[in-house]
């Protein structure tokens, strides 16, 4: 069985650029979530999808936004990048809910210069 | 919102020695998770535990949920190179769509 996969692994884009990051979650899992890790603020949780309905969102500015398709991929977009925003996005799969085991894909580590 | 502390920080053992990190939650969990990650990797599931007062092994691994269900502890025996990584719990956040992750601690193994 394939893991959850996110591309690209590296991105460097400039301050005001936007960004869109991909996932793809394990064959069957319905539940895909967002989390940003910094050294600072640890592993910060974004949002959650399921089913392509958004159910619960973190505490951070409308910049951040995600949506997920019929095949449960989904992707998460960030505007009007600010240096802040430099960190390892990581998506997570489970079947149903975070309640339950989550499996993480490698990230996507974001510089913004 | 939902809290949760894991302490200590960070922590340098010699191989052998035992290892412990407590997890400690603002708010009651209806169940706990512990991730490892390693140096340069992302988070793997290590257990879920969900009633309270559990114990749950993994060879060195032990794994206990607080009486309350609001702290929880994982304590590593004669601790392994393999070992290093910085070790999260995790817990629903009164939803069962979100998980709160601790601050982590990160072991330092060296021989």
């Amino acid at each position: 069985k394939a893991g959850v996969t996110q591309t690209p692994r590296y991105l460097i884009k400039t301050r005001g650029q936007q960004v869109t990051l991909s996932c793809s979650p394990i064959s069957g899992h319905r539940s895909v979530s967002w989390y940003q890790q910094t050294p600072g603020q640890g592993l910060q949780f974004l949002f959650e999808y399921f089913s392509e309905t958004q159910r619960n969102k973190g505490n951070f500015p409308g910049r951040f936004s995600g949506r997920q398709f019929s095949n449960s991929r989904s992707e998460m977009n960030v505007s009007t990048l600010e240096l802040g925003d430099s960190a390892l996005y990581l998506c997570a799969s489970s079947l149903t809910s975070p309640y339950n085991e989550q499996f993480f894909g490698p990230g996507t580590r974001l510089t913004v210069l | 919102g939902q809290q949760v502390m894991q302490i200590p920080q960070y922590q340098h053992v010699q191989e052998g020695e035992d290892f412990t990190t407590y997890c400690n939650s603002s708010t009651t969990l209806s169940n706990i998770q512990w991730y490892k990650q390693r140096p340069g990797g992302h988070p793997v599931f290590l257990i879920q535990l969900v009633k309270s007062g559990e114990v749950k092994k993994q060879k060195r691994l032990t794994f206990q949920f607080g009486e309350a269900k609001k702290n929880s502890s994982l304590h590593i025996t004669a601790t392994q190179t393999t070992d290093v990584g910085t070790y999260f719990c995790a817990g629903p956040a009164g939803t069962a769509s979100k998980l709160t992750f601790g601050t982590g601690t990160r072991l330092q193994v060296t021989l």
